[in-house]
């Protein structure tokens, strides 16, 4: 099971942009990166999964180095409405690491968007 | 769209308690899940049904029990609540563990 390491927490302006990144270093061959996203009172939500290079939709970047022993997640020109808790996953394509679709969450990045 | 929704939103229980959390969902899928997420802390597993009639337990199933009623719903009980269960619940569903998962927006219980 790959373990992940990411920053407890981020505080930005609004239109800035936002890096996080999660180190996972132990990651398995077949293993995705998948990250979640957290608004406060709600449940997690899948946001972007990639397993190399570069993915990007419509909310966030990923971008995957060679090794693949971490990644990092780019949410662009961020406002206040982007603050919440980001999680980084491993795992099958939608972040799943076991045969009964377990979705393994450490604590997450509390990201604060400030005016 | 619906899509997972839980009952009650918030609830504030006595020691020694009993109360059913329950969780519905919309879109026929398969396999459910209640998480329980405590401050600083990721979500964690406390039991699943992979399928309606199926139920198993996950990493922090003590104190707890669940009812796979038919596929739409899936209710998680704590005969005797405790302060240890203080946290938030969330409920979540999938069509199967190869499929994007949908959660809940989650029971937050105190237990006093």
């Amino acid at each position: 099971l790959a373990k992940t390491t990411q920053p407890i927490s981020m505080d930005s302006y609004e239109g800035q942009e936002v890096n996080i990144t999660c180190s996972h270093n132990n990651i398995a061959t077949n293993d995705y990166i998948t990250w979640y996203q957290q608004f406060p009172s709600q449940g997690p939500r899948f946001i972007i999964q990639g397993y190399k290079t570069k993915v990007t939709n419509e909310v966030a970047s990923l971008f995957i180095p060679a090794d693949r022993k971490s990644s990092t997640l780019s949410l662009p020109r961020v406002s206040l409405s982007d603050t919440a808790v980001y999680y980084c996953l491993v795992g099958d394509i939608w972040g799943t690491t076991d045969s009964w679709g377990k979705l393994q969450f450490g604590a997450g990045t509390q990201v604060v968007v400030t005016p | 769209n619906a899509g997972v929704t839980q009952t009650p939103k918030f609830q504030v229980l006595k020691t020694g308690q009993s109360m059913t959390l329950q969780c519905a969902q919309d879109m026929n899928h398969n396999s459910m899940y209640w998480y329980r997420q405590d401050p600083g802390m990721g979500l964690r597993l406390i039991y699943y049904s992979a399928s309606e009639g199926t139920t198993d337990k996950g990493e922090v199933p003590n104190g707890y029990n669940v009812s796979r009623l038919n596929k739409r719903e899936f209710s998680l009980r704590l005969e005797s609540a405790a302060p240890s269960q203080t946290s938030v619940y969330f409920c979540a569903s999938r069509q199967d563990q190869n499929t994007e998962a949908f959660f809940g927006q989650g029971t937050r219980l105190t237990v006093v």
